[in-house]
């Protein structure tokens, strides 16, 4: 089974701008996760979405939203960019909400705001 | 509300030595409690897990127990290798489930 994909892997933006960030769960995963790894603040949780309503929230400004398609895809979108936004967003599937089943997480994108 | 306490890196070790890693939380009730491993450029990879008290998570040699009197989740392992160094974060997961909370993550060195 393939593994939870991430892209783009890399990314450069500038601050005011915005980005979308996507995720393919692992085939049969309902349930998808994203999380902003800093070095300052560490990981953090930004949303969880199950069959495309969005279950959970983090403590994260609007800046930063997500939807999920029908698929189980997910993508994030985070507008009008600051420097503090660089980061390493992880994404993680599994394959129902709640509970203590697995989280499979993916490479992450490293987003670089300038 | 939740949170994961662990000891800070890095913590540099040769091969074959003794790991361990302190970690302790505070949560609500009694959360699942995980450990994770981040090698460099990678995500995160499950390293081990335990859901109630008393339980005992290992893989890869590598071994936690879940101590409820203590709040405690210590990671250990006998005889480090090379190829263990990586990152370690300690994790539990909140009433529910619906989210991982992370500790800071404790950088494993290992040299040959």
């Amino acid at each position: 089974k393939a593994g939870v994909t991430q892209t783009p892997r890399y990314l450069i933006k500038t601050r005011g701008q915005q980005v979308t960030l996507s995720c393919s769960p692992i085939s049969g995963h309902r349930s998808v996760s994203w999380y902003q790894q800093t070095p300052g603040q560490g990981l953090q949780f930004l949303f969880e979405y199950f069959s495309e309503t969005q279950r959970n929230k983090g403590n994260f400004p609007g800046r930063f939203s997500g939807r999920q398609f029908s698929n189980s895809r997910s993508e994030m979108n985070v507008s009008t960019l600051e420097l503090g936004d660089s980061a390493l967003y992880l994404c993680a599937s599994r394959p129902t909400s709640g509970g203590n089943a697995e989280q499979f997480f993916g490479p992450g994108t490293r987003l670089t705001v300038l | 509300g939740d949170s994961v306490t662990q000891m800070e890196g890095p913590v540099t070790l040769s091969e074959e030595a003794f790991l361990t890693i302190n970690c302790t939380y505070t949560a609500t009730g009694y959360p699942s409690l995980f450990w994770y491993v981040q090698y460099p450029g990678e995500g995160l990879q499950l390293l081990l897990k335990a859901t109630k008290a008393d339980d005992k998570g290992s893989n890869k040699g590598f071994e936690a127990t879940y101590r409820k009197e203590t709040t405690s989740f210590h990671l250990e392992k006998g005889s480090v290798q090379v190829s263990d160094s990586a990152v370690y974060f300690c994790a539990l997961s909140d009433l529910g489930g619906n989210k991982l909370v992370f500790g800071a993550g404790t950088i494993l060195r290992v040299k040959s």
